[in-house]
């Protein structure tokens, strides 16, 4: 069970688009299209974002996109907004009961 | 509104025991999986443990595999998680977590829990 692995730190300026990639193994990004993403600021809860590698829950912004590749699921923000500067971890299913999340990316809107 | 709310950290030794438990309402309890996630403090998320709907069937993360059991209380619409061993690298904020197991999403969050584990 180890760590998916994203990017530190992402950031672009207001309007770009940027994506944040998230790279695990074949036992479970590449098993399962059961890829999440999630949204933390500072001193809350995450929220989610992305489900099932590309799904968006009702009242997640259009701006948000997600996508996967092999081992490899991508989040992209299009349209960059200073309320995106935020942690962002994705999670996959990982088989039997397990899930593993993301190390993490800090995106700062310049 | 769904609402989970975490209760039971503290400070504890290292070696020591602690229950943490999570009131979840709001929503059919019995309907959904439930997970543990932490947060050690300026660190990432770390899945810790998951139950199905009915506690029959459960999973641990490697790092608390033997140390941690998960269990539910459907009649109380409560999750819970028991820790022993205690180590100051299991210090961190708690979170309970609704799961929806067919779409491998964790929402909503509740606030979390702390627990320091120091001597």
């Amino acid at each position: 069970q180890s760590a998916l692995t994203q990017p530190a730190s992402v950031s672009g300026s207001p309007g770009q688009s940027i994506t944040i990639s998230c790279t695990g193994t074949s036992s479970d990004v590449g098993s399962y299209n059961l890829v999440s993403w999630y949204q933390q600021h500072p001193g809350k809860a995450p929220k989610l974002m992305i489900y099932e590698v590309s799904k968006r829950p009702s009242g997640v912004s259009n701006r948000f996109s997600g996508s996967k590749s092999g081992n490899t699921a991508s989040l992209t923000i299009s349209g960059l907004q200073a309320e995106d500067e935020a942690d962002y971890y994705c999670c996959s299913y990982a088989g039997s009961s397990l899930y593993v999340f993301g190390t993490g990316t800090k995106v700062t809107v310049l | 509104e769904v609402q989970l709310v975490e209760s039971g950290g503290g400070v504890v030794r290292p070696g020591g025991s602690l229950r943490l438990s999570c009131a979840a309402s709001g929503f059919t309890f019995d309907d959904y999986g439930m997970s543990w996630v932490r947060q050690a403090p300026g660190k990432g998320l770390e899945w810790v443990s998951g139950i199905n709907w009915n506690g029959g069937s459960t999973g641990y993360a490697d790092s608390v595999k033997g140390r941690f059991t998960i269990s539910r209380d459907n009649a109380k619409n409560s999750l819970y998680l028991q820790m022993n061993s205690l180590r100051a690298e299991d210090t961190a904020l708690y979170h309970c977590a609704r799961v929806y197991s067919n779409s491998g999403l964790i929402d909503p969050w509740g606030q979390g829990t702390l627990v320091t584990v120091s001597s």
